[in-house]
């Protein structure tokens, strides 16, 4: 399978994101897609994730109230967006397919990155 | 909040057997992977439940596992394999959690 996510955006302070990406080459609907970030120079930091097929939504903590995870079945996409953006917010996106694993999942495939800026 | 802690760097030649180690009060519970990440590029899983091998990586690449600490052992060090490699798991809640990540260098 694979992953294909949106192009990089430049947002204002305050301003709302949105990043798609698009799975090919499984059944989109069977495993759950998450969303991990990873500022300039840091770490993978995990935003949250939903379940394809019902849509169900889970966030970290960090972002409940500003997140919002979505999806299209009919086209294969999930969604991310974020609200009330600060600079803390510049990174690269990713979304990556979500395998259980007993209690928890691993990533694989991971898509491509998206980069957000959040400049004034 | 839950931690995933990994040493913030790991030095060793060509050749050598590099050992990168993740701690979580849960791994005993909770399933670890592994994942490679080179300059501007995706992460990469490379271990999953503790010690499977990912498809298409190669066999110097193992994981194994014991108590509170699971293991990423890179044998026969090559120089492609300097990266950044981050171990993964979860909470008591099921959150996904990152440990730090740990640069690899090789000399």
């Amino acid at each position: 399978g694979q992953l294909a996510q949106s192009g990089s955006e430049v947002k204002k302070p305050g301003a709302s994101v949105r990043v798609s990406c698009k799975a090919s080459g499984y059944t989109f609907i069977a495993y759950s897609l998450h969303w991990v970030r990873q500022a300039p120079g840091q770490g993978l930091e995990w935003v949250g994730r939903i379940i394809p097929y019902n849509g169900v939504t889970n966030y970290a903590q960090k972002f409940q109230g500003r997140v919002s995870l979505t999806r299209d079945t009919s086209v294969s996409t999930a969604y991310m967006e974020l609200t009330s953006l600060t600079s803390d917010d510049t990174a690269v996106y990713y979304c990556a397919t979500g395998i259980a694993a007993g209690d928890t999942n691993y990533f694989d495939p991971w898509g491509q990155g998206t980069l957000v800026t959040v400049s004034s | 909040s839950y931690e995933l802690t990994q040493p913030p760097s790991v030095s060793v030649s060509p050749g050598q057997t590099a050992r990168i180690t993740c701690f979580g009060i849960a791994l005993p519970k909770l399933y670890a992977s592994w994942y490679q990440q080179k300059p501007g590029q995706a992460p990469v899983l490379l271990i999953y439940k503790d010690t499977e091998r990912s498809s298409g990586i190669p066999e110097r690449f193992s994981g194994s596992s014991s108590g509170t600490t699971v293991t990423l052992t890179i044998s026969g060090v090559q120089a492609e394999d300097e990266a950044d490699y981050y171990c993964q798991s979860a909470d008591s809640s099921g959150n996904v959690v990152f440990g730090g990540g740990t640069k690899l260098t090789v000399l």
